[in-house]
């Protein structure tokens, strides 16, 4: 059961432009969504994450924005750059209360941004 | 800076071979994970471990076992290999208390 859906799988776009990468999910007990970064030959690395007691979080061109009622949010990269490409995953864990939660991955989407 | 190493980053092994994939974090982390990561699907949790000696199951547990004897390293372990299990093996470790995850670089696994 796949609890986090990602689209689209692959995304092409030219230097500049500003891809989006969308993430819906089921679970209303989720309450911190991140975003990892993986390299070709790496471990994938954490972009930026948010609380879904706000809407939108910035941290210098990358950006979330998150709709609790429709329980989806989406990473906007403004002026992408060729050195952005890489395979996007959006990510989700509950607040259980303790601290043995666990993160669920969406699929990934692998970016490739043209020069 | 904190670390997750995994000893190897590429391994060819036979079919039925028992197989040991070692993974040490210098973090004093109290949870680690392992996953594989397969083309389209994503990264799956095998099994985890919030804690020295205990583990769970994730989502895909058969066919691996763990181990954590020590806090830093926490060990998958294909009891009996099989082609299916080529993949891409990533461990993690994350601090009580704290959502982010450190990922090692991976073990890519072949089973022939």
């Amino acid at each position: 059961q796949q609890q986090v859906k990602q689209s689209p799988q692959s995304l092409i776009v030219q230097k500049g432009g500003i891809p989006i990468i969308n993430c819906a999910y089921e679970n209303t007990a989720f309450d911190y969504f991140p975003w990892y970064q993986q390299f070709p030959g790496k471990g994938p690395a954490l972009l930026i994450a948010i609380r879904p007691d706000v809407s939108e979080k910035k941290e210098g061109r990358f950006t979330i924005s998150f709709n609790k009622s429709a329980k989806q949010f989406s990473l906007h990269i403004m002026d992408s750059q060729p050195g952005d490409s890489a395979t996007y995953f959006c990510a989700a864990t509950p607040n259980s209360g303790g601290s043995n939660y666990k993160l669920t991955f969406g699929k990934g989407t692998l970016l490739t941004v043209n020069p | 800076d904190v670390k997750v190493t995994q000893s190897s980053r590429y391994l060819v092994k036979r079919t039925g071979e028992k197989v040991f994939l070692e993974c040490v974090q210098d973090m004093d982390h109290e949870n680690m994970f392992w996953y594989r990561q397969d083309p389209g699907l994503g990264l799956r949790l095998i099994y985890f471990s919030y804690d020295v000696k205990m583990k769970e199951k994730g989502d895909i547990p058969e066919g691996y076992s763990v181990s954590r004897e020590k806090k830093e390293r926490f060990s998958l372990i294909l009891e009996s290999a099989s082609t299916n299990q080529t993949s891409m093996y990533l461990c993690a470790s994350r601090n009580r208390g704290l959502y982010g995850y450190t990922f090692g670089s991976g073990t890519r696994l072949t089973v022939v």
